[in-house]
């Protein structure tokens, strides 16, 4: 069965602190992304990355950073979080893409609330 | 640039009554693929269908059906004979191939509520 695995469901952080959201899949898929989720704005896409060491920005990067030192692990980083990166995070995998299977597998979201 | 309209916020029926979520999308890919994806109140997102720009047939999963027209531009999704645990949020979703950043451009989702 595949899966996605965000390391924390919830979660609390002070302003200023350095906050790591972990995510780990199974499916040994190429392809891993962060999306942010807000009432009314949908999910919009932080960072992606298509290889190991590999990173790409998406939408909204901004306070951001990410690390995928091995296949299966998709770290975010919030470098000095603040009241307005409290949201919805949500990591998904995906095969190769285009031409190939290219649907997405998702996590069960994790929720950052900054405080 | 590509773009996801779910122009529904919020949809409230009773439930056994049919409903559609409707989706319209813009890009100058001629490549494309079109995702519906689930989300109940445990936060996951469920994979519901995959849409190639090249097959406009229309799909049929038990209770579930879309309807894709390129001419349009819509990517509408149908719950016949509404049930409770249909209530979740749905979100219509793009991928193409060169459009900026890899990965799926969603819409805002709609909010399917199935009262009892």
């Amino acid at each position: 069965d595949v899966k996605v695995t965000q390391s924390s469901r919830y979660l609390v952080k002070r302003t200023g602190e350095k906050v790591f959201l972990e995510c780990v899949q199974d499916m040994d898929h190429e392809n891993m992304f962060w999306y942010r989720q807000d009432p009314g704005l949908g999910l919009r896409l932080i960072y992606f990355s298509y290889d190991v060491k590999m990173k790409e920005k998406g939408d909204i990067p901004e306070g951001y950073s990410v690390s995928r030192e091995k296949k299966e692990r998709f770290s975010l980083i919030l470098e000095s979080a603040s009241t307005n990166q409290t949201s919805m995070y949500l990591c998904a995998s995906s095969p190769d893409g285009m031409g190939k299977r290219s649907e997405a597998f998702f996590g069960q979201g994790t929720r950052l609330t900054v405080v | 640039a590509q773009k996801v309209t779910q122009a529904q916020t919020e949809i409230s029926v009773v439930e056994k009554e049919d409903v559609t979520l409707d989706c319209v999308y813009e890009t100058r890919d001629t490549t494309y693929y079109l995702f519906w994806y689930k989300q109940p109140p445990s936060g996951e997102l469920v994979f519901l269908i995959r849409r190639n720009s090249f097959d406009e047939q229309n799909e049929i999963s038990g209770r579930y059906s879309w309807n894709f027209q390129k001419s349009t531009s819509s990517f509408n999704f149908t719950i016949t004979a509404s049930q409770v645990v249909d209530s979740a949020v749905y979100f219509c979703a793009l991928l193409t191939r060169g459009g900026g950043a890899d990965g799926l451009t969603f819409g805002k989702g709609t909010h399917l509520i199935i009262q009892p």
